[in-house]
């Protein structure tokens, strides 16, 4: 059972486009939805996260929006650049439960052309 | 401030052997996950340990196997090894609130033949 969709596979866009990256869940307990970045022979790096007590969050170019009644959450990178070209993941976690684990999307391989 | 270390890098085992895999976490992190990450099934949550104790399994056969220490450091260990068990293996330390702050380490790529 997939409690994390995440969409699409792949994305190409030029430098300075802003990559949209959708991500759905189903468990009406999370409360933590952050999101990863991964650099070929790296492991996922913590990028940007948010509480369903907010609408959206900005860090840099980065955004995260985030729609609790339709158990949705995206990610924005505005003035996208090639050195921005990784792949990303969403994640999300009942941070005051007690399975202290993340589930993560699928992924999303981003390709920004200079 | 170190990072998350894992060791080795790579491994090459054959079908059949066993492998041990280590992870020393962030200094002052008592929570250690571990993860495998593959093409097909993306990030898969194996385990978490905090001050030694497991808190929580995934869905993984019994082959899968791990432990922390008192320091923190975790090592996980992987018998009668598999082609399909063929994955980067990632472990991720945190202060332990439910994955929140997972910092993750470079992984432990390993290959089985």
């Amino acid at each position: 059972q997939q409690q994390v969709k995440q969409s699409p596979q792949s994305l190409i866009v030029q430098k300075g486009g802003i990559p949209i990256i959708n991500c759905a869940y189903e468990n009406t307990a999370f409360d933590y939805f952050p999101w990863y970045q991964q650099f070929p022979g790296k492991g996922p790096a913590l990028l940007i996260a948010i509480r369903p007590d907010v609408s959206e969050k900005k860090e840099g170019r980065f955004t995260i929006s985030f729609n609790k009644s339709a158990k949705q959450f995206s990610l924005h990178i505005m003035d996208s650049q090639p050195g921005d070209s990784a792949t990303y993941f969403c994640a999300a976690s009942n941070s005051g439960g007690s399975n202290y684990k993340l589930t993560f999307g699928k992924g999303t391989l981003l390709t920004v052309n200079p | 401030k170190a990072g998350v270390t894992q060791t080795p890098r790579y491994l090459i085992k054959t079908r059949g052997q066993q492998v041990t895999l280590s992870c020393s976490p962030i200094s002052g992190h008592r929570s250690v996950s571990w993860y495998q990450q593959t093409p097909g099934q993306g990030l898969q949550f194996l385990f978490e340990y905090f001050s030694e104790t497991q808190r929580n399994k995934g869905n993984f056969p019994g082959r899968f196997s791990g432990r922390q220490f008192s320091n923190s450091r975790s090592e996980m260990n992987v018998s009668t090894l598999e082609l399909g068990d063929s994955a980067l293996y990632l472990c991720a330390s945190s202060s332990g609130q439910g994955g929140y702050g997972y910092t993750f380490g470079s992984g432990t790529r390993l290959t089985v033949v």
